[in-house]
């Protein structure tokens, strides 16, 4: 039980794109998703926290305009990154949580955004 | 502040067993997860305690004692596979997910 699909699993594509990415839990309902990004060799780096139905939450530092966010259902949420520049290359990692603030996250498999 | 400490990389030989530990400072606790994760993907989800006490999964088991703030994951019998960065991460008042940095895990034949 407990799996979350995360699409694309690896984009690459030209400065000033614009990517989606989307996240799904399969067999569960997510109340809360969360968005994270790692580079390499560092630890995550939760970007912004969603809530079904609702604005999502940016961490410090994380431009709501450049990572759109949308949570419209329980079990899909997707992560837009508008006009991509090379620097915003990296591991993108969501997770999905049920009903219970104590209960764990649940991680997609990532997806690897290279921006040339 | 809020912290999580966990050595940065550890080194064991294929069927010896590891313990990897992990201290936390946070406001409030709600919990204490472990996740695996091996290179290039996402983490995979491990343990949770919230209560003092060893809660054992198969070859993993995992420790926790609140009034020290400190936490443990043993690994036994092990193997390649699990050469991988096991995350710390504890859940504060406000239900908030603190990361540790990983623990870089080697295993050697």
């Amino acid at each position: 039980g407990a799996v979350v699909s995360q699409h694309p699993s690896r984009v690459i594509c030209k400065s000033g794109t614009s990517v989606k990415i989307e996240c799904r839990s399969l067999d569960f309902q997510a109340t809360t998703m969360f968005w994270y990004r790692q580079f390499p060799k560092q630890s995550l780096m939760l970007m912004a926290t969603s809530n079904e139905g609702s604005k999502a939450t940016y961490e410090q530092g994380v431009e709501k305009d450049k990572f759109l966010i949308n949570h419209a259902s329980l079990t899909l949420s997707t992560l837009t990154v508008t006009s991509a520049h090379p620097e915003d290359s990296s591991f993108y990692i969501c997770s999905a949580r049920g009903a219970g603030e104590n209960q764990p996250q649940h991680f997609g498999d990532g997806t690897r955004l290279s921006i040339l | 502040g809020q912290n999580i400490d966990q050595p940065t990389e550890m080194t064991a030989t294929e069927g010896a067993i590891v313990q990897i530990n992990c201290t936390y400072q946070t406001s409030g606790f709600n919990g204490l997860f472990w996740y695996q994760q091996h290179a290039g993907e996402a983490p995979t989800f491990l343990s949770y305690n919230v209560l003092d006490g060893l809660e054992e999964k198969g070859r993993f088991s995992s420790f926790l004692s609140r009034s020290k703030g400190y936490s443990y994951l043993l690994l036994k019998e092990l193997q390649m596979k699990d050469s991988a960065s096991y995350l710390c991460a504890a859940l504060d008042s406000n239900y908030q997910l603190i990361w540790g940095a990983g623990t870089k895990l080697i295993i050697k034949p």
